[in-house]
């Protein structure tokens, strides 16, 4: 089966400072990955995916992601954070043999203004 | 384009009650899931519908039910509510097939049922 793990609960970071977020992965075969972002009462929202080809992966609202293959890592980057972005931050693999995304325990973020 | 919207957007239900969700994906897609979020469990799946089959179920007890339409349109449903239900249930779309292992999903923005 495949499996995403999301070490950190919490992530606390000043405005304007760069933000992370990790993500490692389990997975037999090539691995499809997504991160979303919640807001509080609100259902998810895609931010980036990587599927194939540049481990450099740009999203929306100036995200992007970090894939390794050799450290099973997919860790969300923000050069500048924003107060907005605080939310609670999931990673996400697709199972290829049953279509499911299974969902890591999430991070929240919270970014001092 | 619209979104994925689910109705009602919150529900307040009784023990032993039972409760249908609905969910209307984007157009044109073909694939609903059904997810249950709780903040101890976190984001868990309940099943997946592609063309009114339902293609995967994840580990819940048979009270939780679903259905897709010819429209892809899909309803859960859950019987004999129990106080542990109390969860905010999301629905996503996607375009489904033989792709879908590299589209993303698309969330409504839930349903907050609260059992009482």
């Amino acid at each position: 089966a495949q499996s995403v793990a999301q070490p950190e609960d919490q992530v606390n970071v000043a405005e304007g400072n760069p933000l992370t977020v990790k993500c490692t992965y389990s997975v037999s075969g090539n691995p499809y990955l997504f991160w979303y972002v919640q807001y509080p009462n609100r259902g998810l929202q895609f931010l980036l995916k990587y599927i194939t080809g540049d481990n450099l992966v740009k999203g929306s609202y100036g995200f992007e992601a970090d894939f390794n293959k050799s450290q099973t890592s997919f860790h969300l980057k923000k050069p500048s954070a924003l107060v907005s972005d605080s939310a609670l931050y999931f990673c996400a693999v697709r199972d290829t043999s049953d279509y499911k995304l299974s969902f890591g325990a999430g991070t929240t973020v919270t970014v001092r203004a | 384009k619209a979104g994925v919207t689910q109705t009602p957007r919150y529900l307040i239900k009784t023990r032993g009650q039972q409760v249908t969700l609905s969910c209307s994906p984007i157009s044109g897609h073909r694939s609903v899931s059904w997810y249950q979020q709780t903040p101890g469990q976190g984001l868990q799946f309940l099943f997946e519908y592609f063309s009114e089959t339902q293609r995967n179920k994840g580990n819940f007890p048979g009270r939780f039910s679903g259905r897709q339409f010819s429209n892809s349109r899909s309803e859960m449903n859950v019987s004999t509510l129990e106080l542990g239900d109390s969860a905010l249930y999301l629905c996503a779309s996607s375009l489904g097939g033989p792709r879908i292992v590299n589209t993303e999903a698309f969330f409504g923005q839930g349903t907050r049922l609260t059992v009482v």
